[in-house]
């Protein structure tokens, strides 16, 4: 079975510093993808980024870039000068071939100005 | 398009109520997921379709869970008789169809509703 694992419940960043939330999952497959997904108050689900695991070039998105380590089961979100809108919930997902989606319970970050 | 669509945006009920909640896929997406978000357990799939077929439910709590899809713009999901330890939020999503893993260039995110905030009293 996949689990994903975000062992930081909540995180806390001085705005314009940089950030990093963890997530680890667990899988036999070979062939999968990887997102970063932002929920803010408004309760909206929004991709951040995502990540192939045929690639080994770590994807990046403006300020969010992913550390993706293939063999440890590893794919950390890094966010650069935070801003106060980057305040949300943040959710790693495992996709396995057939469209299915696996979640981590979540990341709540805060960005204090 | 206008994304997808659920309805109604806050659900609030007694207990042994029946609660029914709707998606709109967009349109051209072969693929919808129901989702259940909860403090304790996060995100957490229920259901899926492709092309209107359910093709796993193995999320779906209970007996007292169901859900359709009756043709390509439209799905419910049901709970019927609805208990407190339903409260949650339910989001619906929808997706193209699957990858092809070795293309570079294509991928099938998933395009989350807005959601539907249930209360069960």
């Amino acid at each position: 079975a996949q689990t994903v694992t975000q062992s930081q419940p909540e995180m806390s960043v001085q705005e314009a510093e940089t950030v990093t939330l963890s997530c680890t999952y667990d899988t036999s497959e070979n062939n999968y993808y990887l997102f970063w997904y932002k929920q803010p108050p408004s309760r909206q689900m929004i991709l951040v980024i995502r990540q192939e695991a045929y690639k080994q070039q770590n994807a990046t998105e403006n300020r969010f870039s992913v550390n993706f380590q293939k063999a440890a089961k590893s794919f950390s979100l890094k966010i650069s000068d935070s801003q106060l809108g980057d305040t949300a919930m943040y959710f790693c997902a495992f996709m396995k071939p057939g469209n299915q989606f696996y979640f981590g319970t979540g990341t709540s970050l805060t960005v204090i100005p | 398009d206008a994304g997808v669509i659920q309805s109604p945006r806050h659900e609030v009920t007694e207990m042994g109520q029946e609660v029914t909640l709707r998606c709109k896929p967009i349109s051209g997406h072969d693929y919808l997921f129901w989702y259940r978000q909860t403090m304790m357990r996060g995100l957490e799939l229920l259901i899926y379709f492709n092309n209107n077929v359910p093709i796993d439910d193995s999320g779906m709590p209970e007996d007292r869970f169901s859900a359709k899809m009756p043709n390509a713009s439209f799905s419910t999901l049901k709970i019927q008789p609805s208990e407190p330890r339903d409260s949650a939020v339910y989001f619906c999503a929808s997706s193209l169809p699957r990858v092809a893993f070795l293309s570079a260039t294509s991928y099938n995110e998933q395009f989350f509703g807005p959601g539907t905030r249930l209360t069960v009293l």
